[in-house]
């Protein structure tokens, strides 16, 4: 089934820790974002990447990093978490110049 | 970067009747205006876009109305139905990269049998 995928679903992590959230989608859309969600401020752009082995910084990118070593693969990484990462992750891919982007169904990640 | 809001954090709505979410906006530079929804659960899902030049655009039950002057956009949901229960979020488009897809706050429809 064509679509993006996100792993893991859910993760509680003791803070200080690194933690890797992946994303993979099967479109071959060149356009991969990461967003978070919480409650009240809606979904804040994290980082994203126009194409394989280019990334850049959204609205909120401290405490996170990004690769696209190829183009399905979108992984986000923190480095050395803390409590106010506790959040929903949502990845997302859409085709160059599209408004309607493909989300997954998002990692919600819990820092202790 | 752009800033987006919704007049309203709740909508409450009985079945039948048709829903009317709205947005506002600062950037008069964005080129599209999109409506996503999210169900309970799960990540938020396409609607409908508008580019900047139009006024109307409609869809399968769907009206989304773009007001450049005071900056204002809405959706509009007819015959509202238990499906459409979800939290509604509108977005702004102004090209790739970190101003590509720039989201509101949203608004969570409640419908009422």
């Amino acid at each position: 089934i064509a679509g993006i995928t996100q792993a893991p679903t859910s993760q509680i992590l003791a803070a200080g820790r690194r933690m890797t959230l992946r994303c993979t989608q099967d479109m071959r859309h060149n356009a991969m974002y990461w967003y978070r969600q919480d409650l009240g401020l809606g979904l804040r752009l994290i980082h994203y990447s126009n194409t394989a082995g280019t990334t850049g910084k959204g609205e909120v990118p401290d405490g996170y990093s990004v690769s696209r070593a190829n183009t399905d693969d979108f992984p986000l990484t923190l480095a050395s978490a803390v409590p106010s990462q506790t959040s929903v992750y949502f990845c997302a891919s859409s085709s160059t110049g599209s408004t309607e982007a493909f989300f997954g169904q998002g990692t919600r990640l819990t820092v202790v | 970067g752009e800033n987006v809001g919704l007049h309203l954090p709740t909508l409450s709505v009985q079945e039948g009747d048709n829903s009317i979410i709205n947005c506002a906006y600062s950037n008069s530079a964005s080129d599209y205006f999109i409506w996503y929804k999210q169900e309970s659960g799960k990540g938020p899902q396409f609607i409908i876009d508008i580019r900047s030049n139009m006024d109307k655009r409609q869809g399968q039950r769907v009206t989304v109305l773009l007001n450049k002057t005071v900056k204002h956009l809405s959706l509009q949901i007819a015959a509202t139905q238990p499906g459409d229960s979800a939290v509604y979020f509108c977005a702004v488009y102004s090209g790739g990269g970190a101003d590509g897809l720039t989201f509101g706050k949203g608004t969570h429809l409640i419908i009422q049998p």
